[in-house]
């Protein structure tokens, strides 16, 4: 079965650090990667995704992340974080078999302090 | 653009009461699904329908049923509320071409 785990649980940061936030999950096949966001009080958003191609993938808003297949990694990464990135991101993943059942990580909860 | 809407936002029941939440999506999408959401344990997938006339189990089923009567309208239920199923409950929709989930704005349920 799939899984994916996200090691911080909570990170709190200044404006202006910067964020690798870390993604590792479980599965055999070939996989489609995404990184989601959650803002308070609203819904999910799409970050970004991986399908194929470059392992190095940008989003919104100034994140990007880079798939490493031989660690089974997918972390999200912004240079320079503002006030307004404080969310919660979930990375989620399914494996490429052409059905869309997504399996999420527990959500990680960034704090960033002006 | 409503993309995918969910009725309600917010409710509150007693245990042992029904309802139902609604999910409507206006982008022709085959696949459907419904996720809990609840504190340090991320999204939980709770039953999903790959087309109209077909549903499915998912990670947490218990307690809920759902419907696909119509493409664009997937329905869960719980038949006899417990105050186990107090949650957010998101609804999402995908086509078979683009893979990223569209997220509803949630339903927050509170059950006493």
């Amino acid at each position: 079965a799939q899984s994916v785990s996200q090691h911080n649980h909570h990170v709190i940061l200044s404006e202006a650090a910067s964020l690798e936030l870390g993604c590792n999950y479980s599965y055999g096949g070939t996989v489609n990667l995404f990184w989601y966001v959650q803002y308070p009080g609203q819904h999910l958003q799409l970050l970004l995704k991986y399908f194929s191609g470059d392992p190095l993938v940008k989003g919104i808003k100034g994140f990007e992340a880079e798939f490493i297949k031989s660690k089974f990694s997918f972390n999200l990464r912004k240079p320079s974080v503002q006030w307004s990135d404080t969310a919660e991101y979930f990375c989620a993943v399914n494996g490429n078999t052409g059905f869309q059942k997504l399996v999420f990580g527990t959500g990680t909860r960034l704090l960033v302090s002006p | 653009n409503a993309g995918v809407t969910q009725t309600p936002k917010f409710r509150v029941l007693k245990t042992g009461q029904s309802m139902t939440l609604l999910c409507a999506q206006d982008m022709n999408h085959e696949y459907m699904y419904w996720y809990r959401q609840d504190p340090g344990m991320g999204l939980r997938l709770i039953h999903y329908s790959v087309g109209e006339g077909t549903t499915a189990k998912g990670e947490v089923p218990d307690g809920y049923n759902v419907s696909r009567l119509k493409k664009q309208n997937f329905l869960l239920g719980l038949e006899s509320a417990a105050p186990s199923q107090t949650s957010v409950y998101f609804c999402a929709s995908t086509s078979l071409e683009a893979q990223p989930q569209h997220f509803g704005d949630g339903t927050r349920l509170s059950i006493l």
